[in-house]
């Protein structure tokens, strides 16, 4: 089973709003409201961040929003923080299995 | 507070087998379908396998098909996770995971424990 397609990087300056994109087919993003989005600093346990494609867990800030566009999901994380610097993982349901992508590490210059 | 705990990692020759193990605590673990989740060295993510509540639905990634089984025991609140045929690729930190009954999001990870294939 193929990954699902991230940028391996993106960045930008505090305040600022950035972009990932998460790209797989209609046999998994396209074809499920089941994308989620995980938050990994380096030696500690993945968060979850979004999930069902837009919905934010409790204590989550109201800075990261999800969306979909057929095929491709998106994490945007408004107002960047140093603290928002981490990799990000998208995942999607795609029939009896789950997929992640490659992953984005997000720079905050 | 709710917690997941893996053990059994540790260093196994290429062609061994390992069984990890995790210990749930804090909600009710009969209630919720579990994965485990991996990351290679210097790697991304990887989902490994999925099972439901009650044991109604088991999923595995290929690389892993025929060789891993995933199991639990509810009246010991413990998820498993056994390795055959191990290889050089199935080195990684493994983590197991539960799944939030959403989706198929994972919103409570424990902190992993590392299995490293090697001669």
């Amino acid at each position: 089973q193929s990954a699902l397609t991230q940028p391996p990087s993106a960045s930008g300056s505090p305040g600022q709003s950035v972009t990932i994109s998460c790209t797989g087919t209609s046999s998994d993003v396209g074809g499920y409201d089941y994308v989620s989005w995980y938050q990994k600093h380096p030696g500690k346990a993945p968060k979850l961040m979004i999930y069902e494609v837009n919905k934010r867990p409790s204590g989550v800030p109201d800075r990261f929003s999800g969306s979909k566009s057929g095929n491709t999901a998106s994490l945007t994380v408004s107002g960047l923080q140093a603290d928002d610097e981490a990799d990000y993982y998208c995942t999607s349901y795609g029939g009896a299995k789950l997929i992640f992508g490659g992953g984005t590490k997000l720079t905050v210059l | 507070d709710v917690q997941l705990v893996e053990s059994g990692g540790g260093l196994v020759q290429p062609g061994g087998s390992l069984t990890l193990s995790c210990a749930a605590s804090g909600f009710s673990f009969r209630s919720y379908n579990m994965d485990w989740v991996r990351q290679a060295p210097g790697k991304g993510l990887e989902w490994v396998s999925y099972l439901g509540h009650g044991s109604r639905a088991i999923y595995y990634a290929d690389s892993v098909k025929g060789r891993f089984t995933i199991s639990r025991d509810d009246a010991k609140n413990s998820l498993y996770l056994q390795m055959n045929s191990l290889r050089d690729e199935d080195t990684a930190i493994y983590y197991c995971v539960r799944d939030s009954n959403h989706g198929y999001a994972m919103d409570v990870w424990g902190l992993g424990t590392t299995v490293t294939v090697s001669s």
